[in-house]
Formats: C-alpha cells, sequence, structure tokens
C-alpha cells in the first residue's frame, strides 16, 4: 500500500528554522517525484515545488523560490520542506503528494500525505 | 503561469441532483489536468486524471471531460459524502496550478 507520512504539527516564533518531512512507503521511492502543496488557513491550494528523489532534481514556482528549500534522503524515503527564517506569513497546512503521469517533472498529483500544520507566532 | 478559473466558487446544491464544475486554463494544455475532493481537516483526495479517466476506487457517478482549455466535473447524482471542496490542477507546465476551488454545499 502506498502511503506518505509526514511529521507532525509545528508551532515556531517568527525567525526560527524548520525542516518538515514526509516519508514514503509501500513504492519505489527513488522512481516518482514528491511535490509540496500548501495550503493557508481557510485557503485554497497551492503548488510550490517538487522534487525527484532518484537525482534530487528540485523545481519551484516562482512564489516560493528562494522561500523554502525542498530536499530529499532516497537511502530512507523521505522528502523534505525547510524554512531558514519563519514569517507569521507561513501559518498553513503543507502536504506532501506523489507525482505520477508526469512529463518533464510536471506531475500528477495521486497520493497525498495526511499534512502537516505548521504555525508561526509571536 | 496558466491560470486555471473554476467556476462557480460555491454551489448549493440536494442530494440527487446534478452538478458541473468547469475550469479554463489561460493557455492549451492538452488534457493533462486533474480533479481533486477535500474534506473540511482532510488532505485532498484524487477523483480523475488525465481530464477524463476515473481513478480507481472512485464512484462512477463521478465523470471528467474536456481537452485543451476547457475541462468540467460532473457529479450524476449527489450523495450525502459528495459535499465537499473541489478543485483542478493543470500538469502541463511549470508552475503547477489549482483552480481556486469549488465549494459544494447542501441546500
Amino acid at each position: 500500500e502506498v502511503q506518505l507520512v509526514q511529521s507532525g504539527a509545528e508551532v515556531k516564533k517568527p525567525g526560527e528554522s524548520l525542516k518538515i518531512s514526509c516519508k514514503g512507503s509501500g513504492y519505489s521511492f527513488t522512481t516518482y517525484w514528491i511535490g509540496w502543496v500548501r495550503q493557508m488557513p481557510g485557503k485554497g491550494l497551492e503548488w510550490m515545488g517538487i522534487i525527484y528523489p532518484g537525482d534530487s532534481d528540485t523545481r519551484y514556482s516562482p512564489s516560493f523560490q528562494g522561500q523554502v528549500t525542498i530536499s530529499a534522503d532516497k537511502s530512507i524515503s523521505t522528502a523534505y520542506l525547510q524554512w531558514s527564517s519563519l514569517k507569521a506569513s507561513d501559518t498553513a497546512i503543507y502536504y506532501c503528494a506523489r507525482g505520477v503521469y508526469c512529463s518533464g517533472g510536471t506531475c500528477y498529483l495521486d497520493y497525498w500525505g495526511q499534512g502537516t500544520l505548521v504555525t508561526v507566532s509571536s | 503561469d496558466i491560470q486555471m478559473t473554476q467556476s462557480p466558487s460555491s454551489l448549493s446544491a440536494s442530494v440527487g441532483d446534478r452538478v458541473t464544475i468547469t475550469c479554463r486554463a489561460s493557455q492549451g494544455i492538452r488534457n493533462d489536468l486533474g480533479w481533486y475532493q477535500q474534506k473540511p481537516g482532510k488532505a485532498p483526495k484524487r477523483l480523475i486524471f488525465a481530464a477524463s479517466s476515473l481513478q480507481s476506487g472512485v464512484p462512477s457517478r463521478f465523470s471528467g471531460s474536456g481537452s485543451g482549455t476547457e475541462f468540467t466535473l460532473t457529479i450524476s447524482s449527489l450523495q450525502p459524502e459528495d459535499f465537499a471542496t473541489y478543485y483542478c490542477l493543470q500538469h502541463y507546465s511549470y508552475p503547477q496550478t489549482f483552480g481556486q476551488g469549488t465549494k459544494l454545499e447542501i441546500k
């Protein structure tokens, strides 16, 4: 069974750093892209970026380029989303999802993680 | 960026109704479009891929159609569990973009 299990909720202060995780199981982690999606409180879904764990090829939405870093450790089948300096506006739920039917790294997202709530507040 | 304009933004309907949600792309995206259902407090759930292919396990009352710039998601006979928010996602080009969502509410 394909599963993406994300790390737990985080409460941080502005300016702090954070790295959240997404562990894949039940499939070959290195041969599927993993995307990240943001959902701010009461808002819609926003595509942030995507990584191919096999070679760490990474693409970002211009809206998120420079604001976050996407990475992966294929040895433990885990993808990451990290911030070096959080802002209150980073408060949101972050989802990872597996990419399939891809073309050059743009993918339909089939299996989704359960989401990680990140709260940034002083 | 390709803009995905989803309509309506909200919809009130009754159990048994047929409803249609539309996504329009600002440029042609072939059939590189998926539809998702999201219930409060839950992750999005996949429904349709390649614009019209039903994901395994999804009830056949859901269907998708379209190609190029105009796409529709149709629910043929609404069930109580279908009241949720629906999103489209294009995966034709970077950055991938979602529609703004359609909230389907009980009348």
